[in-house]
C-alpha cells in the first residue's frame, strides 16, 4: 500500500504571499489531519478532515483553510503569510476519525522570507 | 488547553545504556501515542497505548501509559546509534469532540554515540 505524500518537499514564499500545500492520503484512509511543526518542537494541530468537511480546528487564524476532495486528498491553504509561518508542514492520514494509527507524509519545509 | 511536557528535551548517551523519557501531562488522554521522527522526515508511529496500567513492548523498547491515563513513559534498554532520533509523545483526547486533535510533546532529541 502507498504511504502518504506530500507535495511540494520544500518551498520559499515571500511574506504577504499565498501557498496550497498538497496532501495524497495512504490508500484506505478517509481522514487527514494536518499539524505545523517548527524547528525544535512537536507539531501543533491545524485541523483535520473527514468526508469532505472539516472535522476539528486547533488553534490557527483563519488565514489557515484545507480542503478533502472525493479521493480523500486534501490541499492546506495559508493566506497572508508571515514570518513565523515558516516551519514543517506534516499531513497524517487515518482509516476513520479516531485517534489511532496516523500514518504521517514526510512533509513540506515552508520559508517565509 | 491540553499540554503534554516531555522530559528530558536532549539525551545523549553511549552505546549500550539504558535511558527513560517522560511525558506528563494535568489532563486526561484517551490515548498515548509514542513516535520516533528523523530528520527531513514525519514521524513514525512506534505504539499506541489506551488503557491505564498498560504495559507494551517492542524488542528493546517499553511503553507504559499511567493509571490515570495523564503520563507514559518509554524505556529503551541497551540503546543501539540506529536509535538516534526524535521521539515524541502525543496525546488523544479524552471525550468524542476534538477528533484528531493529537496534543504532541515538545519532543526528546536521543543521540547513541557508537
Amino acid at each position: 500500500e502507498t504511504g502518504v505524500t506530500q507535495s511540494p518537499t520544500h518551498l520559499i514564499k515571500t511574506r504577504g504571499q499565498q501557498v496550497t500545500l498538497r496532501c495524497s492520503s495512504q490508500s484506505g484512509h478517509n481522514t487527514v489531519s494536518w499539524y505545523q511543526q517548527a524547528l525544535g518542537q512537536g507539531p501543533q494541530f491545524i485541523f483535520q478532515y473527514y468526508r469532505e468537511e472539516e472535522n476539528g480546528r486547533g488553534n490557527f487564524p483563519p488565514r489557515f483553510s484545507g480542503l478533502q476532495f472525493p479521493n480523500y486528498s486534501s490541499e492546506l491553504n495559508v493566506n497572508a503569510l508571515e514570518l513565523d509561518d515558516s516551519a514543517l508542514y506534516l499531513c497524517a492520514s487515518s482509516r476513520d476519525s479516531s485517534n489511532y494509527g496516523y500514518t504521517f507524509g514526510s512533509g513540506t519545509r515552508l520559508t517565509v522570507v | 488547553t491540553q499540554l503534554l511536557e516531555q522530559s528530558p528535551q536532549f539525551l545523549s548517551i553511549q552505546e549500550g545504556e539504558n535511558l527513560t523519557v517522560y511525558c506528563n501531562s494535568s489532563s486526561v488522554f484517551s490515548s498515548l501515542q509514542w513516535y520516533r521522527q528523523e530528520p527531513g522526515e514525519g514521524p513514525v508511529l512506534l505504539v499506541t497505548v489506551v488503557t491505564g496500567g498498560e504495559v507494551k513492548k517492542l524488542k528493546r523498547l517499553t511503553f507504559q501509559f499511567g493509571d490515570a491515563r495523564k503520563d507514559s513513559s518509554l524505556h529503551i534498554t541497551a540503546a543501539q546509534p540506529g536509535d538516534t532520533g526524535l521521539y515524541l509523545c502525543a496525546g488523544a483526547p479524552a471525550g468524542g469532540t476534538s477528533y484528531g486533535k493529537l496534543t504532541f510533546g515538545q519532543g526528546t532529541i536521543l543521540t547513541v554515540h557508537p
